[in-house]
């Protein structure tokens, strides 16, 4: 296992589609995060999972934006009704209990 | 609520400059800091981590520090190389908030030829 993966590394979508991303974090990582990162800024948290269970979310994530995790493995992120605010860059980190946490290249959206 | 600061946003030095990148943070109950790096459209890479009990960490070229009562923290790189161009972000974990990390808004490095 290399590490973090995301799938799409770009994805372009029209305002008001769905768009859906995958992170598979590292063998036996318990804990997955997802960040949101904006063009010049730092990258913001936007929820979290251990195993399965999804423990925290940001008041960023909008009742338009939903995560799961369900096997306690991959995880995905979808945003519904897509809007040009969503573009961004979208990271996924994966770590054991309370230690380092490891990122995936990232997918940029691209809501025109 | 945590906020992480870094100056300068921006920084240009030509090759073989020591230089210093700086980050704050309001909040000194941190379990620890990271400095991650950065290449344009790429994710994170982590650098250095300095648990909260550490003053600092070192890797080759690259020295990070941590004063917790003061909220800062500095990255220190050596002998500057164009290869060294990215931005660098400081991140500090919040005890028992699930590990999430709060990034400060990061330092674009270019290190000219």
């Amino acid at each position: 296992d290399t590490g973090v993966s995301q799938d799409p590394r770009h994805k372009i979508t029209k305002r008001g589609q769905n768009v859906t991303f995958r992170c598979d974090p590292i063998s036996e990582h318990n804990r997955l995060y997802w960040y949101r990162q904006t063009l010049g800024q730092g990258p913001e948290f936007l929820t979290y999972f251990q195993n399965e269970a999804q423990l925290e979310k940001s008041r960023l994530l909008s009742d338009r934006f939903s995560a799961e995790r369900p096997k306690g493995s991959f995880s995905t992120l979808e945003i519904q009704r897509t809007e040009q605010g969503d573009s961004a860059m979208y990271l996924c980190a994966s770590s054991p209990q309370d230690r380092v946490e490891y990122f995936g290249p990232g997918t940029r959206l691209t809501v025109t | 609520k945590q906020e992480v600061t870094q100056i300068p946003a921006a920084l240009s030095v030509p090759e073989g400059e020591n230089l210093v990148l700086n980050c704050s943070f309001t909040d000194s109950a941190i379990y620890n800091l990271q400095w991650f790096r950065q290449d344009p459209g790429k994710g994170l890479t982590s650098l250095l981590l300095i648990q909260s009990s550490q003053r600092e960490q070192t890797s080759g070229r690259l020295n990070a520090s941590l004063d917790k009562s003061s909220g800062r923290s500095t990255l220190y790189i050596a002998a500057s190389q164009p290869g060294d161009s990215a931005t660098y972000l400081c991140a500090v974990l919040i005890y028992n908030q699930g590990g999430k990390l709060i990034f400060g808004q990061g330092t674009e490095l270019s290190v000219k030829p």
